[in-house]
């Protein structure tokens, strides 16, 4: 089993949808958890961190349950430019300082 | 100026050939990592770097070696490249609250 689990998609949505994505984590351990984006050929980005008690930005959501060991993201009115890979990241549990990515989950939002 | 440089951004080299990817960082972060990435599979650490004479193996080592010439400064050799590395390679940076700022990333590809 991966330690981080995504739906790669890719998830075809037109402009102005809304669009969530899940994430699952094995080990209960894990502290911290992140969502990046990642643009074609670019490198990784910090979109947003999750806390337990869910917090939003802007038209981002993030939700974390610590129970399931499941971490979502939600983005409302979808734009052309949330075009991107969004990666799942959580903390290794045994290592301050490393983190576990997911595979990343392809959005892709049409006109 | 980019805080997380990386050079080359693209090589491409011989089976057998030793080559060095470069990395430097302006943030003053004493936490230095190196990932590759290759489609289906996501991000995997090769070496990381807590401070200048602190160096640990990730998931992936073999075939790979690391020098950390100073807090700024983290490079990454290839001794004998084989056409398995090509990938793409990223340096990351972090500070003590686990966020990774990456650099834009080197496209290496071995003949």
């Amino acid at each position: 089993r991966k330690e981080v689990e995504q739906d790669p998609g890719p998830f075809n949505v037109p402009e102005g949808a809304t669009v969530a994505f899940n994430c699952t984590y094995s080990n209960s351990a894990s502290q911290s958890f992140f969502w990046y984006r990642q643009d074609c050929r670019k490198e990784p980005k910090l979109l947003m961190s999750v806390y337990s008690s869910g917090n939003e930005d802007g038209r981002f959501t993030a939700q974390l349950n610590r129970a399931s060991q499941y971490i979502s993201l939600l983005i409302r009115d979808s734009k052309l430019s949330d075009s991107a890979t969004y990666l799942c990241v959580v903390t290794d549990p045994s290592n301050t300082g490393k983190l576990i990515f997911g595979q990343g989950t392809t959005l892709q939002v049409k006109p | 100026d980019a805080d997380v440089t990386q050079t080359p951004r693209n090589r491409i080299t011989k089976t057998g050939k030793r080559i060095m990817l470069e990395c430097s960082q302006t943030k003053g972060h004493d936490r230095m990592y190196w990932y590759r990435q290759d489609p289906g599979l996501g991000l995997r650490l090769i070496y990381y770097s807590f401070d200048v004479k602190d160096i640990n193996k990730g998931e992936i080592s073999d075939g790979y070696s690391v020098s950390r010439q100073a807090q700024a400064k983290f490079s990454l050799s290839l001794e004998s490249a084989i056409p398995n590395q090509t990938a793409l390679y990223f340096c990351a940076t972090s500070d003590v609250t686990d966020t990774q700022y990456f650099g834009p990333g080197t496209r290496l590809t071995v003949l």
